[in-house]
């Protein structure tokens, strides 16, 4: 079955104390990025990459970190998480060819940082 | 800039009557338009895509939308509204001048009443 996998979905965590958030799929999609859903703020993009070792900022970096090392895996780090970075965050991955074709959702990952 | 804007925030339909969510975007280019639907606690559901075929675009679930390049419109319709339909639903439009990113509205919550 196709999909987008990501891991943990639930996380409560400390101020400080460093996270990932994997993200997984496998459809071979050369697009993947990752986004933090908040009340009224709708969905907004943190980081996103175009294939293997090409990552780029989105509109909300700060405070996270990515890497692409392989296709199919797009980690989210957070090296120092404060409680401004509670959100939802949903990882997403996309074909590329001469556009950008429709994105392919994780089931989201909700994220508490006391 | 792109930008999306999605003019109501709260929608509220009686069951069996028509659905309007509308969508106004800013794009410099030919965009890729999208319509996502979230269920409460799920991740993000396509229903239906604009990538410069057809200006009236069928979806899933009885939903379509109709391109207006002339007035940068693109709105989400329903004929019959039913209960399952209650959900969040986002306007996207995917950025190809150069940044490669998805933008979106911040979201309508389409209430149905029985």
């Amino acid at each position: 079955e196709a999909q987008v996998t990501q891991n943990p979905r639930y996380l409560i965590t400390v101020t400080g104390k460093k996270l990932t958030v994997t993200c997984s799929q496998n459809m071979n999609h050369e697009y993947m990025s990752w986004y933090r859903q908040d009340p009224g703020l709708g969905l907004r993009q943190i980081y996103y990459s175009m294939n293997v070792e090409v990552t780029d900022k989105g509109d909300v970096p700060e405070g996270y970190k990515v890497s692409r090392k392989e296709k199919r895996n797009f980690p989210l780090i957070l090296e120092s998480p404060s409680p401004n970075q509670t959100s939802l965050y949903f990882c997403a991955s996309s074909p590329f060819g001469r556009a950008l074709g429709e994105l392919f959702f994780g089931e989201g990952s909700r994220l508490t940082v006391l | 800039a792109q930008s999306v804007t999605q003019l109501d925030s709260h929608v509220s339909v009686s069951e069996g009557t028509p659905v309007l969510l509308r969508c106004n975007y800013s794009s410099s280019y030919s965009p890729s338009l999208f319509w996502y639907v979230q269920h409460p606690n799920k991740g993000l559901q396509l229903l239906l895509k604009y990538t410069s075929a057809a200006t009236l675009v069928k979806g899933i679930n009885g939903f379509e939308a109709e391109f207006k390049k002339s007035e940068t419109s693109f709105h989400l319709t329903k004929p019959s509204a039913h209960m399952s339909d209650a959900a969040e639903y986002f306007c996207v439009v995917s950025d190809t001048s150069g940044t490669y990113k998805y933008i979106f509205g911040t979201g309508t919550r389409l209430k149905v009443l029985a």
